[in-house]
Formats: C-alpha cells, structure tokens, sequence
C-alpha cells in the first residue's frame, strides 16, 4: 500500500532563518507531487506540483521554494523566512493519468502536516 | 473569487440531527471529491464523484453530484461527535488534474 510522510511535523523558526520541509511516497512510482498550504484550518492553497523529477510549477509567486531531487522526495524550502510563511503545509501526491481512456479523477493522499511557526 | 464555494462555513449541531452541507460552483468539474480533516492533521479523502447526477453512500453520508456537474451536497444522517471535523469539497476543472478546493465546512457535533 501506498504511504506518505511528511516532517518535521511540528517547527517553530525566527525570522529570516532557512527552511526546509521533506516529504516522501512510498508504494507508488511516478506520482504527481504537491505542496500546500492551510491558513487558519481552512481552504488549502496550492503553492507547488511536480509530474516527474526536477520538475517543478510554481502556482503562487512567494517567498518559497521546491525541488524534488528524486522520484518520490519533494522538499519544500525557503533562503530567508518571514511571518507570513507561518501556517500548516501539507504535501499529497496523486496518480499521473496514463492512457487516453483514463479517467482523471484527480484524488489527493496527503502526508500528516507540518506546522510552521515563524517568530 | 472562490471557484468552489462551501456553505454553511461553521456547523454545530447536537448528536442525532441530520445536517446537509453543499459545494457550488459556476464551472463544470470533471469530477469532485469530498475529504473530511482533523484538527492537525491531513485532510482524507472520503469520495470521488464523477457523473452528473451520482449519489453514493458512505454509511451514514450520502454525497450527491449535481446533473450539471457544477455542484455537489453531503448529506450525514444522525451526526454523531466523531464526525467532528474540517469538511472540504474539491475539483477538477475540465481536464486538468490539479484540484480547486473550496474553503471548508466546520462541523462540531456536540454529545
């Protein structure tokens, strides 16, 4: 079966400090990748997905950055954090489509959740 | 704008009500999901619906996709308080696979 883990899941940073957040898929090969972000327990922004490696598209320009060095590893960082970097990201992957028949559905498995605080 | 509006936004209701919480949308998706959160931790995904007008049933949630594909509703029968949670809608437009979510539906069922 599939599994996804996300960490740390708890990180408290100041200002201007670096981050990186490190997400992994196991039992899957290939996956589409994504990084988000949860405001207040809320809707979920889309900050970054990746369909393969050292592919990455970024949706929303920011302070942040992702890379995904190998198939199933999506790293999620940033140089110089600020305040309003603090929130809960949360990584998922999903099926790449594969064939014309296929149905995109478009289902998300996510990882647990880390949750930033910038001070 | 909001491509997925949820209502209502905050739910709270006693053990045993029924509650109905909707997904609406001026576009068509090719498909919704619905996916329940917990405090701190990761949304899951509870369903996909995929054809216009679709109902399926997960115990006692019943989800139902629009005719139109626009809009989609989850019906739970006798709340009970492990159903406590962030309720979020979300789709895919057209044919592209990154999903659009909607704010979210705070449900708290009070024994």
């Amino acid at each position: 079966s599939q599994t996804i883990h996300q960490w740390p899941a708890t990180l408290v940073q100041p200002v201007g400090s670096p981050l990186s957040l490190e997400c992994t898929v196991e039992g899957t090969s290939n996956p589409n990748l994504y990084w988000y972000r949860q405001a207040a327990g809320r809707g979920l922004q889309l900050l970054f997905y990746s369909v393969g490696i050292g592919q990455i598209s970024s949706e929303v320009p920011q302070n942040l950055s992702a890379s995904r060095p190998q198939d199933r590893q999506f790293i999620l960082s940033s140089k110089k954090l600020l305040l309003s970097d603090s929130g809960f990201y949360l990584c998922a992957w999903s099926v790449i489509p594969r064939g014309p028949t296929l149905r995109v559905s478009g289902e998300l498995f996510f990882g647990e959740g880390s949750r930033l605080t910038v001070l | 704008t909001q491509l997925l509006e949820q209502s209502p936004q905050f739910l709270s209701i006693q053990e045993g009500e029924n509650l109905t919480v909707y997904c609406n949308s001026s576009s068509v998706f090719s498909s919704l999901q619905w996916y329940r959160q917990e405090p701190g931790e990761g949304p899951v995904l509870l369903v996909t619906v995929v054809t216009g007008g679709e109902v399926k049933k997960l115990k006692r949630l019943t989800f139902q996709f629009g005719d139109a594909r626009k809009d989609s509703s989850l019906h739970i029968t006798a709340a009970q308080p492990g159903d406590t949670g962030l309720y979020l809608c979300a789709g895919v437009p057209g044919s592209n696979y990154k999903l659009t979510f909607g704010k979210g539906t705070l449900l708290t069922v009070n024994p």
